[in-house]
């Protein structure tokens, strides 16, 4: 079963806003990653955020963390064409031997 | 070339055969994995390696056989593959608890 539980499942904004994409997951974690996919290609690491963090700053991306409800929020600030993408939270469970849990990811389009 | 490659990245075959698509890392991580990635599903885990010659399941293994021979090198087999093991499969491999470096991936279709 998948850990991770991305939502909304479709973002649709304009270039400029801000994109905030939700994960909820179900069990304790070491952390939480945040993955891109782009058509057709591989996912890509975007920022890792540990179960003692509740916030981490990556150039315009802020993530936060709340152990307590068992969510984070990945934000993407003044968003632009080329961040159309799929976006993926994925969960490191204490306990799961480093295997990293997807969820079904977002679908983020940014209309130019 | 530093990095994680997959080969083939398109792969038709028949029902019935056995197919082998094969992951290539660079860095020496100890851990490496293969997802399988197919519409309304995300990633599912299918097996993993913690080192080499150590393998254990993921989620859906059913159908797939995994060896580790070697530290870089985590192929998995498809015995006799079906129409439902149509898909995109990644592999992936990472050190300990930090992040994940993916493949381009291998669109296998099976007819």
């Amino acid at each position: 079963s998948q850990q991770g539980e991305e939502d909304p499942q479709a973002l649709s904004i304009q270039e400029g806003e801000n994109a905030t994409m939700n994960c909820s997951y179900k069990t304790s974690i070491n952390n939480l990653q945040w993955y891109r996919q782009n058509s057709g290609r591989g996912l890509v690491h975007l920022i890792l955020i540990r179960s003692n963090e509740r916030e981490k700053h990556s150039g315009r991306l802020r993530v936060t963390l709340d152990t307590s409800k068992k969510s984070s929020s990945l934000l993407i600030t003044a968003s632009r064409a080329a961040d159309t993408a799929s976006y993926f939270c994925a969960t490191d469970a204490i306990g799961a031997n480093s295997k990293l849990t997807f969820g079904k990811g977002i679908t983020l389009s940014v209309r130019p | 070339d530093a990095g994680i490659t997959q080969s083939p990245r398109y792969k038709i075959t028949e029902t019935g055969r056995q197919v082998t698509l094969m992951c290539h890392q660079t860095w020496s991580h100890s851990y490496m994995f293969w997802y399988r990635q197919d519409l309304g599903h995300g990633l599912r885990l299918i097996y993993y390696s913690a080192a080499a010659d150590i393998t254990d399941k993921g989620e859906v293994p059913d159908g797939y056989v995994v060896s580790r021979s070697k530290t870089e090198n985590f192929p998995l087999t498809l015995e006799s593959a079906t129409r439902s093991q149509t898909s995109v499969y990644f592999c992936a491999s990472r050190e300990g608890n930090t992040e994940a470096f993916f493949g381009q991936g291998t669109r296998l279709t099976v007819v």
